[in-house]
Formats: C-alpha cells, structure tokens, sequence
C-alpha cells in the first residue's frame, strides 16, 4: 500500500534553532517528492520538489534532502523565524506526468516560538 | 501570473442542506483541476479531478459531485450535507515545469456542517 508517513507529529523550538523533519514512504513507483508548508487555515504552498535523482535541494532557508534508496526524505530549518510555524507536508507522486494521483503525508505541525 | 480563487472562505450549513463551493483559476488555460478535503489531523484526500470541460473523475464514492462548465471554473456540489462533509476544501490545479507538474492550491473553504 502506497504511504507517506511523517514524524514527528508535531515540533515545537525556539526562534533562531534549527529544525529537522522526516518523512518516510512507501510509495512505488517513484517520481518525485514534494515539500508543502501549509499555514493555518490556508492552502499548502510548494517549496521544494525533486525526482528521483535528486539528493537535495534548497529554498532559501529551506533544504530538502532525498534518498531514494531507503525511501526517505527530510526537510531542515534553518535559524528558524516565528512565520515557520505550519504544517509541514511531504508528498509523493509515482508518475512524473500528472499529479491526480499525489499520495500525502498528515504533516508535522511546526510551533516557533520567541 | 495564475491565481486561484475559493468562494466561500466559510461556510456553517445544517444536515440535509445542499452545498455549492467554486473555484476559477485566472492566468492559465486548459488547467488540470482538483478537488481535495482535508480533516482535522489527516492528509489530503483527493475528491475529484478533471483534464477539461466536463470531464470529471471522481476517485472515493461519496455524497458529493464535481463539474466543470467552463474551463477555468471547477464546483463542488452536494445535494444533501452529512455531518461527515466538514472539513477544509481545497481546489488546487496543475502546471508543468521542467517535465513535473507542479501543483498550486487556493486558499480553502472551511465547511462545518452542523
């Protein structure tokens, strides 16, 4: 069964720390995976993708990190700000030429606080 | 640029009501489009999706319905609410870029049936 499973569940740090979360799937076949933040009430914004053939990528404070081989992926934070505080989503899709069929994580709720 | 829509941010309907939630995509043509809903504590779950005008798929059996009269315009309808229709809806449509399709999300309708 096709699944994306995150941890931890929820994260709570201090502003300026950095922060790692994980995410694990079992998803085949494999095409990319996704990071989404998702703030409260809102709709989820990308931040990173890559394919299988990419080990990691970065979004300004954002790195993401794949490894295909063992099916994991995880997203650093780096010097943490109070507007990182959201859900964190990975997401998987198994076809590189459409996205009906993306299989999501129930996130990691991140709390920054001061 | 594209920008997506959601009307309403809200809604409180009773048991037994019927819904309609629209959401238009501006900027793009012949977008693929998708309905997602989103209950507390658990991922995304695809509704429905569509390639073009009147094409609609449906992937869970349930008490809602999708449609697409216009190329840019995807609504979700239910005759009748069950208190297991709240949740966060998000339609979200998808434009390719390097060969993988990046995803884009509005900005939700939280429904609360009561």
């Amino acid at each position: 069964k096709n699944q994306v499973e995150q941890s931890p569940q929820s994260l709570i740090i201090l502003e300026g720390k950095n922060c790692t979360l994980q995410c694990n799937y079992t998803v085949s076949p494999f095409s990319n995976l996704r990071w989404y933040k998702q703030d409260t009430g809102r709709g989820p914004v990308s931040l990173t993708i890559m394919t299988f053939s990419e080990n990691t990528k970065s979004n300004g404070r954002y790195t993401a990190t794949l490894d295909a081989d063992t099916k994991q992926s995880s997203l650093h934070i780096t010097a943490s700000q109070l507007s990182d505080s959201a859900s964190y989503i990975c997401v998987v899709s198994p076809r590189p030429w459409g996205t009906d069929k993306l299989i999501f994580g129930t996130g990691t709720r991140l709390q920054v606080f001061p | 640029s594209q920008t997506i829509h959601q009307w309403p941010a809200t809604l409180v309907q009773p048991v037994g009501s019927p819904l309609s939630l629209e959401c238009t995509v501006e900027g793009t043509s012949n977008p693929n489009l998708y309905w997602y809903r989103q209950a507390a504590g658990r991922g995304l779950q695809l509704l429905f999706y569509s390639v073009g005008i009147g094409q609609i798929s449906s992937e869970v059996p349930q008490n809602l319905s999708a449609s697409r009269p216009q190329d840019r315009q995807f609504i979700l309808s239910s005759k009748k609410l069950l208190l297991s229709d709240s949740g966060f809806y998000l339609c979200a449509w998808t434009q390719t870029a390097s060969g993988v399709y990046e995803q884009y999300f509005g900005p939700g309708t939280r429904l609360t049936v009561t």
